[in-house]
C-alpha cells in the first residue's frame, strides 16, 4: 500500500473558524511534511515531522499549528486564517529524513482549502 | 534564488511532438527525483536518478542525471494529452528536501 490520504478534499471556511486537516499513511514511514501549494507553483515546505517530532518549521505563521498523533497520522490545525491562505494543502510521507539522503516521497492528493 | 531551477517554465506543444525539461543548481545532489502533478492531485513520483551520467527509461520518458550531479534533463518521445501536467524536480543537497521551480506542461490533441 503506497497510498497516502487525506481528508477533507475541499473545505470553505470563514476567517474566523477553526478546522482541521488529516493525513495518514500505512508504509510505516517515519517522516512527514505538509507543504502549501498555490496554483501552477511547486510546493512550498511547511512542516516536517521525524520520528514523531516536529524536526523542521519553515517560519509558518502560528495560525497553523501541526500534530503528529502518531506514526500514521498527521494533521493540520487552522484557526484565523487570511484570504491569502487559500491554496491546496498537501501531506505527503518518506521513508524516513536523514541529512544528505533524498528519500522518495509520497503525497496524498490534497485538501483544497477556501478562505472566505 | 532557488536551489533548483528549471526550464521552461511552461511549455505548449502539439501531440506527437518531442520535449526536454531542464533542471539545473550550482549544488551537489546525492540523487534527483522528478514528479509529475496532474490539476486538482499530488505529485506522483516517476523517477529517482543516483549515479552521475545515469539515464532512466520510463516508456517514452527519458531521464538523465548529470555527469557532476549538479543537474538533470526529462526527455518526453511523442508527447500525448495524458502527459499534461506540472512537472518536478527535487533532491536533498543538504538537511532539507528541496523542489525545483516546476514546469507546466500543456499537450494539444
Amino acid at each position: 500500500d503506497t497510498e497516502v490520504t487525506q481528508t477533507p478534499k475541499h473545505l470553505v471556511m470563514g476567517m474566523t473558524n477553526k478546522k482541521s486537516l488529516k493525513c495518514e499513511q500505512h508504509m510505516g514511514h517515519r517522516a512527514m511534511y505538509w507543504y502549501k501549494q498555490k496554483a501552477k507553483k511547486p510546493p512550498e515546505l511547511m512542516f516536517v515531522y521525524s520520528y514523531e517530532k516536529l524536526s523542521i518549521n519553515e517560519s509558518v505563521p502560528s495560525r497553523f499549528s501541526p500534530e503528529c498523533p502518531n506514526s500514521s497520522l498527521l494533521n493540520l490545525h487552522l484557526h484565523a486564517l487570511q484570504p491569502e491562505d487559500s491554496a491546496l494543502y498537501l501531506c505527503a510521507s518518506s521513508q524516513a529524513l536523514r541529512r544528505e539522503v533524498s528519500y522518495e516521497q509520497y503525497f496524498g492528493p490534497g485538501t483544497r482549502l477556501t478562505v472566505t | 534564488t532557488q536551489l533548483l531551477e528549471q526550464s521552461p517554465q511552461f511549455l505548449s506543444i502539439q501531440e506527437g511532438e518531442n520535449l526536454t525539461v531542464y533542471c539545473n543548481s550550482s549544488s551537489v545532489f546525492s540523487s534527483l527525483q522528478w514528479y509529475r502533478q496532474e490539476p486538482g492531485e499530488g505529485p506522483v513520483l516517476l523517477v529517482t536518478v543516483v549515479t552521475g551520467g545515469e539515464v532512466k527509461k520510463l516508456k517514452r520518458l527519458t531521464f538523465q542525471f548529470g555527469d557532476a550531479r549538479k543537474d538533470s534533463s526529462l526527455h518526453i518521445t511523442a508527447a500525448q494529452p495524458g502527459d499534461t501536467g506540472l512537472y518536478l524536480c527535487a533532491g536533498t543537497p543538504g538537511n532539507q528536501f528541496y523542489f525545483g521551480t516546476g514546469t507546466s506542461l500543456t499537450v494539444i490533441p
